[in-house]
């Protein structure tokens, strides 16, 4: 069954630094999406991408953050300067267009900042 | 605005006792979606169910059945005779079938299945 892959599963940063996320969609599939999840907490919408472009992005998504899809199977999440409270679980997903039939989590990143 | 709750934070049961975890929903898009993740200790989340608006059946997939009741804006899930296995975190979300479709997660059930 296809898969949403994410990479590194596990990552630790130092504060004030730049970290990419990376992410390779289901390869059909249009609409790209990233959430974060606070150890402990729900997990929470971020941006979503369809068309080389952002479509929708929570307040949450400020200027510290980016995406990219610089290669058509890449799918990256940048942060600038890492601060403490980035520290959370980044899930990639994908889905193809029409409905949301098909949506695809990836198994997420693990981001510690320290 | 999307709003999905679910009232208990933590619930424990002995192995083989039924468990319903609950779901409620707000949303004032006619079209929308449910789902049903789990997401044990390793982190992941793992797709349980997906309903759409329209469809109001309730469902059974082996020990798990969903109950769906648009005039209470509910999404309910039983575990039927709990086992170990089933301890995780549950997390019902909605998503709006015009906007996006971007997904509103609820806080979470962590369901503690002791033996």
């Amino acid at each position: 069954e296809p898969e949403v892959t994410q990479t590194p599963s596990h990552q630790v940063t130092q504060m004030g630094q730049e970290v990419i996320l990376r992410c390779v969609p289901i390869s059909n599939h249009l609409y790209f999406y990233w959430y974060r999840q606070i150890l402990g907490q729900k997990v929470e919408f971020l941006v979503s991408f369809y068309n080389n472009e952002i479509s929708e992005k929570s307040e949450i998504f400020d200027d510290q953050f980016s995406v990219e899809r610089p290669d058509g199977s890449n799918f990256t999440l940048k942060i600038r300067s890492t601060k403490l409270e980035d520290s959370a679980m980044y899930f990639c997903a994908s889905r193809p267009g029409g409905s949301s039939y098909g949506y695809t989590f990836g198994s997420g990143t693990r981001l510690t900042v320290v | 605005a999307q709003k999905v709750t679910q009232a208990q934070t933590e619930i424990s049961v002995v192995e083989k006792e039924d468990v319903t975890l609950d779901c409620v929903y707000e949303t004032r898009d006619t079209t929308y979606y449910l789902f049903w993740y789990k997401q044990p200790p390793s982190g992941e989340l793992v797709f349980l169910i997906r309903r759409n608006s329209f469809d109001e059946q309730n469902e059974i997939s082996g020990r798990y059945s969903w109950n769906f009741q648009k005039s209470t804006s509910s999404f309910n899930f039983t575990i039927t005779a709990s086992q170990v296995v089933d301890s995780a975190v549950y997390f019902c979300a909605l998503s709006e079938a015009l906007i996006g479709q971007n997904f509103v997660f609820g806080p979470g059930t962590r369901l503690s299945v002791l033996p």
